[in-house]
């Protein structure tokens, strides 16, 4: 398997704009993780989704941000209008979910700079 | 509040040493915690699992220590390598799907 892929691995914008992050989890997995890091607040659970369904969108910082999981192989996280306090590295991950405890499988991550 | 502690400061050894990092938590009792290495630029990656109930665990030059009544795990690699040099990041769990990452803390591996 490719692993976890992400799309675009970079993204420039200005402020104001929409921004739309992909994000194609492991075939077979059914949970996706929706995750963002900054230097000042590390890395924090944004949503995640549990075969398709969101479970717990509470890290969703505010109503800006949306995500969505249409089927079992794409997820978006959608910011409208950003702002550039939301300049940051946005992982997507995922994990079986057939297990008690797992691991969880991150993909390379989308580098978002709001100008 | 939940909170998680990992040493914010590089930890900065030389080549063949045995590197040690701290991961201390509070207010929560995680049923198991899990340790991920993060290179510049990409994602973390899975290194190992430890539960409440066992007190140690190894793979290859890494073991991982879980003491529950201290609230810490300590993570070593023996024999480090220039190649171990990376962020190494904790995620106590309660066994929700859900991980909280501490901040996590570089290591730096001198030849």
């Amino acid at each position: 398997d490719a692993g976890v892929i992400q799309s675009p691995r970079h993204e420039v914008t200005e402020m104001g704009q929409e921004v739309t992050l992909r994000c194609k989890p492991i075939s077979g997995h059914d949970y996706l993780f929706w995750y963002r890091q900054t230097m000042m607040r590390g890395l924090e659970l944004l949503i995640y989704f549990n075969n398709n369904v969101p479970i717990d969108d509470s890290g969703m910082p505010e109503d800006r941000f949306s995500a969505k999981m249409p089927n079992a192989s794409f997820s978006t996280l959608k910011i409208q209008p950003s702002e550039p306090r939301d300049s940051a590295v946005y992982f997507c991950a995922s994990s079986e979910g057939d297990k008690d405890v797992e691991t969880q499988y991150f993909g390379p991550g989308t580098r978002l700079l709001v100008l | 509040s939940q909170k998680i502690e990992q040493n914010s400061e590089a930890l900065n050894i030389q080549e063949g040493k045995t590197a040690t990092l701290t991961c201390n938590y509070t207010n929560y009792s995680p049923a198991y915690l899990q340790w991920y290495r993060q290179d510049p630029g990409r994602g973390p990656v899975f290194l190992l699992l430890i539960r409440e109930n066992e007190k140690e665990k190894r793979k290859e030059r890494l073991k991982v220590t879980f003491d529950t009544t201290l609230k810490q795990s300590l993570f070593h690699i023996t024999a480090s390598q220039p190649a171990d040099s990376a962020t190494y990041l904790c995620a106590p769990s309660t066994g929700r799907r859900a991980l909280t990452f501490g901040s996590g803390t570089r290591l730096q591996v001198q030849p």
